[in-house]
């Protein structure tokens, strides 16, 4: 596609529920970043891949987060037993290479936890 | 740890106003310094870059200034636009990772 996509736009899941959000990078894209961005703020690293590798995970909040790029295009963001404090759009990026690239953005998932 | 600040928002201005939106960092190494801009209903997208002291970025009008010494890089834009209404983030890069770290944001409206 032309650009980074990300599915659902919005999500609003009842506390306690699992969440699954999807990237799909830009066609070719080696890199793809997660960002969470809570309300009126910027949004904050959570992780990165290098085509199917995980390379950093340090931003993920807690264990109930966790991601993945199986064959390095896709990814997929999951959150474990929704709270309250996940509530937050979750925004993907892509670039081309290894070394620094401009990353394009999606628009991002809204999750709101209920 | 590597932290961005920015003016806080909301800015209001009137068309063809100067614009000024400050930002300063804190960093351990020499990073790249970006000005990100979101419009809405888009998705974040750069609109400027510095990588090393004195650069000076700009882009659409826009500018701003990598200072190492006050470790700045203000937005700065003669005359502004109603289509320049949206959120701006300055971010930096440290050199050799991989995530950009954000300031909060600062939402500009023009007024016509």
């Amino acid at each position: 596609g032309a650009g980074v996509s990300q599915s659902p736009r919005y999500k609003v899941a009842k506390r306690g529920q699992d969440v699954a959000l999807r990237c799909d990078p830009i066609s070719g894209h080696v890199s793809l970043f997660w960002y969470q961005q809570a309300l009126g703020q910027g949004p904050e690293f959570l992780t990165y891949f290098q085509n199917e590798a995980q390379l950093d995970k340090s931003g993920l909040p807690s264990d109930r987060f966790f991601a993945e790029r199986p064959e390095g295009s896709v990814s997929t963001l999951k959150i474990q037993r929704t709270q309250q404090e996940d509530s937050a759009v979750y925004l993907c990026a892509s670039s081309y290479g290894t070394g620094w690239h401009e990353a394009f953005f999606g628009q991002g998932t809204r999750l709101t936890v209920v | 740890g590597d932290s961005v600040t920015q003016m806080e928002g909301p800015v209001t201005l009137s068309e063809e106003a100067f614009l000024t939106i400050n930002c300063t960092y804190t960093a351990t190494g020499y990073p790249s310094l970006f000005w990100y801009v979101q419009y809405p209903g888009e998705g974040l997208q750069l609109l400027l870059k510095a990588t090393k002291a004195d650069d000076k970025g700009s882009n659409k009008g826009f500018e701003a200034t990598y200072r190492k010494e006050t470790t700045s890089f203000h937005l700065e834009k003669g005359s502004v636009q109603v289509s320049d209404s949206a959120v701006y983030f300055c971010a930096l890069s440290e050199a050799g990772a991989q995530k950009l770290v954000f300031g909060q944001g600062t939402r500009l409206t023009i007024n016509p």
